[in-house]
């Protein structure tokens, strides 16, 4: 079955730059979904179709997708970043797969 | 604006049928992917399936034998059915609609979810 890993977590400084990696068997090859979570809340669509953001997300916000790895960077990082992220892809025998969730923590 | 809401039983006995209902508001269920996910308690999301409004079904292999999705367009609800139910079930369930016409465009409109909790 196919399976996108992410790192559990994943520190960064305000005003820095934070990266969340999502990986998979050529998942180049697929649309990347992001997620941002908080605590108690229902999951955020902050990224889709790899790069695209809906019209409420900051341009601080961004996505890629290349070989095997679509990576959320997230510039400026404030302490209201501070959230899980998942990726998410779609399998045409799995159907859809999250990855295991990166926690990012602002300090 | 969308809005979704969950509701059902927040108990389920095991081996029983978890029952859930998700309520569109905002908007008609016709013309998108409907989708159920879950969250287990301090865990990650877990897509459960997706159903069409022209009724196409697809569901995650290894929860197929035990899921049903189904749309009812005169109430304008989605609902989810699970089957023999387990401790592992233990989760919150979210419905959730895509951005676009494609299932893959993302999922953009979420209910607050529901916990359900299997115990005896």
């Amino acid at each position: 079955s196919y399976e996108l890993t992410q790192a559990p977590s994943v520190s960064v400084s305000p005003g820095q730059t934070a990266r969340i990696t999502c990986s998979g068997d050529k998942l180049g090859n697929r649309y990347v979904s992001w997620f941002r979570q908080k605590a108690g809340q229902s999951p955020v669509l902050v990224i889709y179709e790899d790069a695209k953001r809906p019209s409420e997300i900051p341009e601080r916000i961004s996505g890629s997708n290349s070989g095997n790895t679509a990576t959320l960077t997230i510039t400026g990082t404030q302490v209201l970043d501070e959230a899980d992220y998942y990726c998410q892809a779609w399998d045409g025998t799995s159907g859809g797969i999250f990855g295991g969730g990166t926690k990012l923590t602002v300090l | 604006q969308v809005q979704l809401q969950e509701s059902g039983p927040g108990l389920v006995k095991p081996s029983e049928t978890l029952s859930l209902t998700c309520t569109v508001s905002g908007g008609s269920v016709s013309g998108y992917y409907w989708n159920w996910i879950r969250q287990p308690p301090g865990k990650g999301l877990e897509w459960i399936g997706f159903i069409y409004y022209g009724g196409n079904t697809k569901y995650k292999p290894s929860l197929r034998s035990r899921v049903t999705i189904s749309v009812d367009t005169s109430k304008n609800q989605l609902s989810l059915k699970l089957t023999s139910v387990t401790v592992a079930d233990t989760a919150v369930y979210f419905c959730a609609r895509v951005l676009k016409s494609g299932y893959d465009s993302g999922f953009y409109y979420w209910g607050q979810g529901t916990l359900v909790a299997v115990s005896s």
